[in-house]
């Protein structure tokens, strides 16, 4: 149990374009998930808190214009990437909280590889 | 602010041997901890979670929590080559909403054959 996906899993656009991706939990439901960004041989970096029903918490320096984050339903998630530029290629993650009583425990998805050309 | 320190490596092990992998934290209050592993251009994945002051063993992996000292550490008996991978130490934020992990940097582990 405790499988997340994502899709697509690698994307290559041009300047200027809009990427979605999606990420989905399959065997339970996430009332929490979050997307990360990591760049090569660096740190996962939190973007934002994506609860459903409500408006998303992006952390500090994370532009809420520019990464749209809808979390529509209680096993999907959104993030797009408006007007793409090459600064914004990265390893885009996101994670489902998943709650079992008491104890809770974040599971990521595969991640997207995004290329901005 | 919150934080979680890990020693970043490299460590190097020979392969069977005992890797052991620390990792400290600031908030006497947490308690919950978790170790992922991260491969080389892929996602982390969840190797083991820890609520309880001691020990906990799953499979070759080893979790030990001490809550007086602030330390959890991860031990991986009978080494691999395929366990060469960077591990992260993870601690919920205590906060009631929006539980945001505060993640160590990692630890680079490479067990050699």
């Amino acid at each position: 149990g405790a499988v997340v996906s994502q899709h697509p899993s690698w994307v290559i656009c041009k300047s200027g374009t809009s990427v979605k991706i999606e990420c989905r939990s399959l065997d339970f439901q996430a009332t929490t998930m979050f997307w990360y960004r990591q760049f090569p041989k660096q740190s996962l970096m939190l973007m934002a808190t994506s609860n459903e029903g409500s408006k998303a918490t992006y952390e500090q320096g994370v532009e809420k214009d520019k990464f749209l984050i809808n979390h529509a339903s209680l096993t999907l998630s959104t993030l797009t990437v408006t007007s793409a530029h090459p600064e914004d290629s990265s390893f885009y993650i996101c994670s489902a909280r998943r709650l079992a009583g008491p104890i809770e425990t974040q599971y990521f998805g595969p991640g997207t590889r995004l290329l901005v050309l | 602010q919150k934080e979680v320190e890990q020693n970043s490596g490299p460590l190097s092990v020979p392969e069977g041997a005992i890797a052991s992998l620390n990792c400290t934290y600031s908030d006497r209050g947490s308690q919950s901890f978790f170790w992922y592993r991260q491969y080389s251009g892929k996602s982390p994945e969840l190797i083991m979670s820890i609520y309880s002051n001691g020990d906990k063993e799953d499979g070759r992996f080893t979790a030990q929590l001490n809550k007086a000292s602030q330390y959890v550490s991860l031990l991986i008996r009978d080494s691999q080559p395929s366990d060469s991978a960077t591990y992260l130490c993870a601690v919920p934020e205590n906060a009631v909403n929006n539980r945001k992990l505060i993640w160590g940097l990692g630890t680079s582990l490479a067990v050699n054959p």
